[in-house]
């Protein structure tokens, strides 16, 4: 079981470049999340899919796209990346929270990340 | 703009001190977590609490929930080397989804043997 995998781990794109940032994992969750992580920041939400065909944005969604065309994979995109992407990409699941309804019953599961810089 | 402050933001102490990092905001959260992360790793979810005044223990850690909901702390109890890492803090503002979550900066901590 390798819970959510992220590939690649490291990355260096020219301004201008595009990428795509793979996600997959292996727990059956039906919720996934992309977050970014800036020194001294805390964790940003960039955009979630509560299941497969559905996505939403987060927090910080500009300059960036998703698709979940299956349960396992959530790829995020990056179009001309900008040096304001630099960061410490993470791909997140959970389960459902669900009725009762509390995400007290479905904690996160990250992956390691993708460590993103732009120049 | 909802914010969630930490302090300190970087601690180093000696193995087998006591410490307490915070977690605090002017929002109420509806639950909040504790999470460790490990250089080159994503963060691990520690604990969660919800209840105002909430107290839990694992192992040497033990977190409480401020009655207000507004707040939270970690104290370890004669740390390790192996507690060293960025300590998140993440606060709910709803039941139902992590996109009504938002996450401290952390406090980064150094556990010298």
């Amino acid at each position: 079981n390798a819970g959510v995998t992220q590939t690649p781990k490291f990355r260096i794109l020219k301004i201008g470049q595009s990428m795509t940032l793979q996600c997959a994992q292996d727990m059956n969750h039906n919720y996934m999340y992309w977050y970014r992580q800036d020194p001294g920041m805390g964790l940003k939400l960039i955009y979630y899919s509560v299941g497969a065909g559905i996505t939403d944005k987060g927090e910080v969604p500009n300059g960036y796209n998703v698709s979940r065309s299956t349960t396992e994979d959530f790829p995020l995109r990056l179009e001309l990346a900008a040096p304001s992407q630099t960061s410490v990409y993470f791909c997140a699941s959970s389960y459902s929270p669900g009725p009762p309804g509390a995400i007290y019953n479905s904690p996160l599961h990250f992956g390691n990340g993708t460590r993103l810089t732009v120049t | 703009t909802q914010l969630l402050e930490q302090s300190p933001q970087f601690l180093s102490i000696q193995e087998g001190e006591n410490l307490t990092v915070y977690c605090n905001s002017s929002s109420v959260f509806s639950s909040l977590q504790w999470y460790r992360q490990e250089p080159g790793e994503g963060p691990v979810l520690l604990v969660t609490v919800v209840t105002g005044g909430e107290v839990k223990k694992l192992k040497r850690l033990t977190f409480q929930f401020g009655d207000a909901r507004k707040d939270s702390s970690l104290h370890i109890t004669a740390a390790q080397p192996g507690d060293t890492g960025l300590y998140l803090c993440a606060g709910a503002f709803a039941k139902t989804s992590y996109d009504k979550v938002i996450f401290g900066p952390g406090t980064s901590l150094s556990v010298i043997p």
